[in-house]
C-alpha cells in the first residue's frame, strides 16, 4: 500500500532561521512527488512536482529534493509569510491519479 | 481562470439531513477529485472522476455518500442522511492528464452536522 509520511508534525522557527522538512514514501512505481502548502481556511496550493531522484525544485526561499526513499522541502532564510502546513503528497503506478497525502507539518516563523 | 469553485463555503445541519455540496472544476481540466480533511485523518480520497467518468470511488465510506458528474464543467457529493462524524472540510480539486501534473484544489466546503 502506498504511504506517506511527513515529519516533523510541526516546526518552529525564527525568521532567517533555516531548516528542512521531511516526506518519507513507499510507492510501487513513483510518477510524481508534490509539494502542496495549505493556509488555515483554504485549499491546499501547489508548490512543486518532483519525477525522478536527484531531481531538485526552487521557488523563492523554497527548495525541494528527492532521493528513492525521501523528499525535502528546504527553507532558507524563512519570513513570517512562510508559515503554513506544507503536505507532501505522491502519485504511484498502481494507483491511477490518485494523490496519496501525508499528515503535513505544520511550519510556525516567527519574527 | 476562477480557479475550482465550490459551494457552499459553509453548511452546518442537522443530523439526518441531506448536504449537496458542490463543485465547478477548471475549465478543459479533464479529472475531477473530491476529498475530505479532518485533523485525524488527513486528507482522504473519496471519489475520482476521469472525463465524467467516475474511476475510483473506494473511499467512499458508505452508502449514505454519494457523487456525481452529469458533464465536464460540474459535479456534486451528497450525504443523505447526514450524521455528526461527517463534519470536516470537503474539497474539489480538478486536474489534466489524470492527476500526474498534480491538482489544482478549490476553497473547500466546511461542514457541521449538528
Amino acid at each position: 500500500e502506498d504511504q506517506v509520511t511527513q515529519s516533523p508534525e510541526a516546526l518552529r522557527l525564527q525568521e532567517g532561521e533555516s531548516s528542512s522538512l521531511n516526506c518519507s514514501y513507499t510507492v510501487s512505481g513513483l510518477r510524481g512527488l508534490f509539494w502542496y502548502r495549505q493556509d488555515p481556511g483554504k485549499g491546499p496550493e501547489f508548490l512543486f512536482t518532483l519525477y525522478s531522484a536527484g531531481e531538485e525544485k526552487e521557488k523563492e526561499r523554497l527548495k525541494a529534493t528527492l532521493t528513492k526513499k525521501e523528499s525535502f522541502l528546504h527553507i532558507t532564510a524563512p519570513k513570517p509569510e512562510d508559515s503554513a502546513t506544507y503536505l507532501c503528497a505522491v502519485i504511484g503506478s498502481s494507483n491511477t491519479g490518485k494523490l496519496i497525502f501525508g499528515q503535513g507539518t505544520t511550519l510556525q516563523v516567527k519574527p | 481562470d476562477a480557479g475550482v469553485i465550490q459551494s457552499p463555503r459553509h453548511e452546518v445541519t442537522e443530523m439526518g439531513q441531506e448536504v449537496t455540496l458542490r463543485c465547478k472544476p477548471i475549465s478543459g481540466h479533464n479529472s475531477l477529485f473530491w476529498y475530505r480533511q479532518t485533523m485525524m485523518r488527513g486528507l482522504e480520497l473519496l471519489i475520482y472522476f476521469n472525463n465524467n467518468v467516475p474511476i475510483d470511488d473506494s473511499g467512499m465510506p458508505e452508502d449514505r455518500f454519494s457523487a456525481k458528474m452529469p458533464n465536464a464543467s460540474f459535479s456534486t457529493l451528497k450525504i443523505q442522511p447526514s450524521e455528526p462524524r461527517d463534519s470536516a472540510v470537503y474539497f474539489c480539486a480538478s486536474s489534466l492528464g489524470g492527476g500526474t501534473y498534480g491538482y489544482t484544489f478549490g476553497s473547500g466546503t466546511r461542514l457541521t452536522v449538528v
